[in-house]
């Protein structure tokens, strides 16, 4: 089945550093879609990448996804102690509307 | 984004009781909901995808008969785990599919404690 890896599992960071996590598939996507997850709290939708090649920004996050539509990452710029949590990378396949959820990145921001 | 509840937020059984969560989509109508498992500091878990007017389709490894899902409404869809026991134990989260584009839009997760 769809396997999505996700690297690093964690990362530290000073504040006004930035963060980067990457996602891989074992297959091509259809789409994928990021989240973030505070401490205690659920998933909230961040982002959906449908396009090869698509680049999509908000404010300090940049969001890319591969051209082969296997690979994406999320940039963060000049990290805030808000950006704490877990960010997960989720990939939509043939089956309408399922997601394989990454293993998430728990970050940190040192202030 | 659009909102998504659950209820109730957590809950705490004895063994062999049975619980019922709920979710709802509060200002869109889902065709297509998704039921996740999280343990801690690990990541979502599909368990189902629970389809209005149809059956659940499970995935793999997960008992239908313990987990029965219900999609009775394009606002609502309920999981009930049957004969609890501490190995189910779990944070569940709900999501809702959001027409036309898709994005899930997740609850704010039910934390089930069996005893």
């Amino acid at each position: 089945g769809q396997q999505v890896m996700q690297i690093p599992q964690y990362q530290h960071v000073q504040e006004g550093e930035d963060f980067t996590t990457y996602c891989n598939s074992s297959t091509t996507l259809s789409n994928i879609q990021w989240y973030k997850q505070r401490p205690g709290g659920h998933p909230v939708f961040l982002i959906q990448l449908v396009k090869s090649g698509e680049v999509k920004k908000q404010k300090r996050l940049t969001f890319q996804f591969g051209e082969a539509k296997k690979n994406s990452s999320l940039h963060i710029t000049a990290t805030q102690t808000t950006d704490v949590g877990t960010y997960f990378c989720a990939g939509g396949g043939t089956s309408y509307g399922k997601l394989t959820f990454g293993q998430g990145t728990i970050l940190t921001v040192h202030p | 984004g659009a909102v998504v509840s659950q209820h109730p937020s957590w809950v705490i059984c004895k063994s062999g009781t049975s619980v019922k969560i709920e979710c709802r989509s509060l200002d869109f109508q889902a065709t297509t909901m998704f039921w996740y498992r999280q343990f801690p500091k690990q990541s979502l878990m599909l368990m189902a995808t629970s389809n209005e007017g149809s059956k659940a389709t499970y995935e793999q490894g997960v008992e239908k008969d313990k987990f029965l899902i219900n999609h009775a409404s394009l606002t609502l869809s309920t999981l009930t785990v049957t004969s609890a026991h501490p190995e189910d134990s779990s944070f569940y989260i709900c999501s809702a599919l959001r027409p036309p584009f898709n994005e899930q839009f997740f609850g704010p997760g039910t934390r089930l404690t069996v005893l």
